[in-house]
């Protein structure tokens, strides 16, 4: 079946230790997102890549990056996790079509930082 | 601005019973796109339904039906004979048009289903 992977499921780190998530697809999709959740909030957008075009929300702290080596791979790296970034971590996928994309998401990555 | 409400925070049923999931938005678009997600306890966000804002007219899918109503700025979700496996976050969220196709979604803060057996 197409999907939309992370791994892992569950990252611990250390509080500063530098962390990276992964998110791979199998549907083709030329748009990737990450999505930050903390507990019992709305998914809040990171960022998002267009192909290979980069889109970083606003809000986004510095402290977030992204690489897309591939239209199947995407990342995320968090340069230096403090406790205010546990969260889920969601990946979700879509393909840009005329019109507004509908977007698929993965199983998330629950990130604790100690 | 773009907004989405869920005004219902939790909402508790028992097993069989018929359950409405409210949602509200706010947008100054006259183009627009509308979305039910589900989040079940794994966490994976499930895509339920999507409408556009030139479409109104409602949508039933096995037991779930959805009701658009553009002069209410309403969409909300209707589950007949609820099941515990129906036991959930629900999210509601926007998407406006703009200048591009892709971009991200204006979630409603979530409605946590419970269904009791």
């Amino acid at each position: 079946d197409a999907m939309v992977i992370q791994n892992p499921r569950y990252q611990v780190t250390q509080f500063g230790k530098p962390v990276t998530l992964s998110c791979s697809q199998t549907l083709n999709h030329n748009v990737m997102y990450w999505y930050q959740q903390k507990s019992s909030q709305a998914p809040k957008l990171l960022f998002h890549y267009y192909d290979k075009d980069f889109n970083n929300e606003a809000d986004t702290p510095d402290n977030f990056q992204s690489r897309r080596p591939n239209t199947s791979f995407c990342f995320l790296d968090i340069r230096s996790p403090g406790l205010g970034d546990a969260a889920m971590y969601l990946c979700a996928t879509s393909r840009a079509l005329a019109g507004v994309d509908t977007q698929y998401f993965g199983p998330g990555t629950r990130l604790t930082v100690l | 601005a773009q907004k989405v409400t869920q005004a219902q925070t939790e909402i508790s049923v028992v097993e069989k019973e018929d359950v409405t999931l409210d949602c509200v938005y706010e947008t100054r678009d006259t183009t627009y796109y509308l979305f039910w997600y589900k989040q079940p306890p794994s966490g994976e966000l499930v895509f339920l339904i999507r409408r556009n804002s030139f479409d109104e007219q409602n949508e039933i899918s096995g037991r779930y039906s959805w009701n658009f109503q553009k002069s209410t700025s309403s969409f909300n979700f209707t589950i007949t004979a609820s099941q515990v496996v129906d036991s959930a976050v629900y999210f509601c969220a926007l998407r406006a048009s703009g200048s591009s196709n892709t971009g991200k979604l204006i979630f409603g803060q979530g409605t946590t289903l419970q269904v009791k057996p």
